[in-house]
């Protein structure tokens, strides 16, 4: 049972615009988010992170965004950049229930010159 | 700080082998987590410590497959014996208190084929 998705495997954007990078979960118990970045033969860093209490956190060109009635999160990066082309990880935790971080499936982000 | 260090990063076996792949943290993080990358499955957590002590390995899929922490500094991950379906990329990561405030740092991972 997959309990953190990301539907859209890959997403383009060009250079300066918006990337907006989805997310979506079934366990209403998770209270803590967070998104990873992870470029090819690395392993993932962290990006940003959101608490359930909460539904946006900004940090410089990143935004998240969480809507808990939808089980949802996005990603905004504004402008984006070719540096930011990676796969991006969405990830959930209940935090009373120990450490188990949870992991989306990816999206492959291309941003084009 | 040198960050996450995993060693080897690339490891090929033929099944049937014990293969082991080792992790040191970043000092002072009380937290170790294994992780394994599948096309199939995407990241999924196979077990984690705190304090050098296994805490959860519900994700370990079977008993081919142990970990130790011998100590603050070093962990491993044992394979024996390797199959092909364990063939994937490897992470283990750290964290100062487990917490969704306290990210993972990953290491690079090991990439395992397994032939």
């Amino acid at each position: 049972d997959q309990q953190v998705k990301q539907n859209s495997p890959s997403l383009s954007v060009q250079e300066g615009r918006i990337s907006i990078l989805n997310c979506d979960y079934t366990n209403s118990m998770f209270d803590y988010f967070l998104w990873y970045k992870k470029y090819p033969a690395e392993g993932p860093t962290f990006l940003i992170s959101i608490s359930s209490i909460k539904d946006k956190n900004e940090d410089g060109r990143f935004t998240v965004f969480l809507n808990k009635s939808a089980k949802h999160l996005s990603l905004h990066i504004v402008p984006s950049q070719p540096g930011d082309s990676a796969v991006y990880f969405c990830a959930a935790i209940i935090e009373t229930s120990g450490s188990r971080l949870t992991f989306g499936e990816g999206t492959q982000l291309t941003v084009n010159p | 700080d040198a960050g996450v260090i995993q060693s080897p990063r690339h490891e090929v076996t033929e099944m049937g082998q014990e293969v082991t792949l080792r992790c040191k943290p970043i000092s002072g993080h009380d937290y170790l987590f294994w992780y394994r990358q599948t096309m199939m499955r995407g990241l999924e957590l196979l077990i984690y410590f705190n304090n050098n002590v296994p805490i959860d390995d519900s994700g370990m899929p079977e008993d081919r497959f142990s970990a130790k922490m011998p100590n603050a500094s070093f962990s491993t991950l044992k394979i024996q014996p390797s199959e092909p379906r364990d063939s994937a990329v490897y992470f283990c990561a750290s964290s100062l208190e487990g917490t969704g405030n306290s990210p993972l740092h990953f290491g690079n991972g090991t990439r395992l084929t397994v032939t």
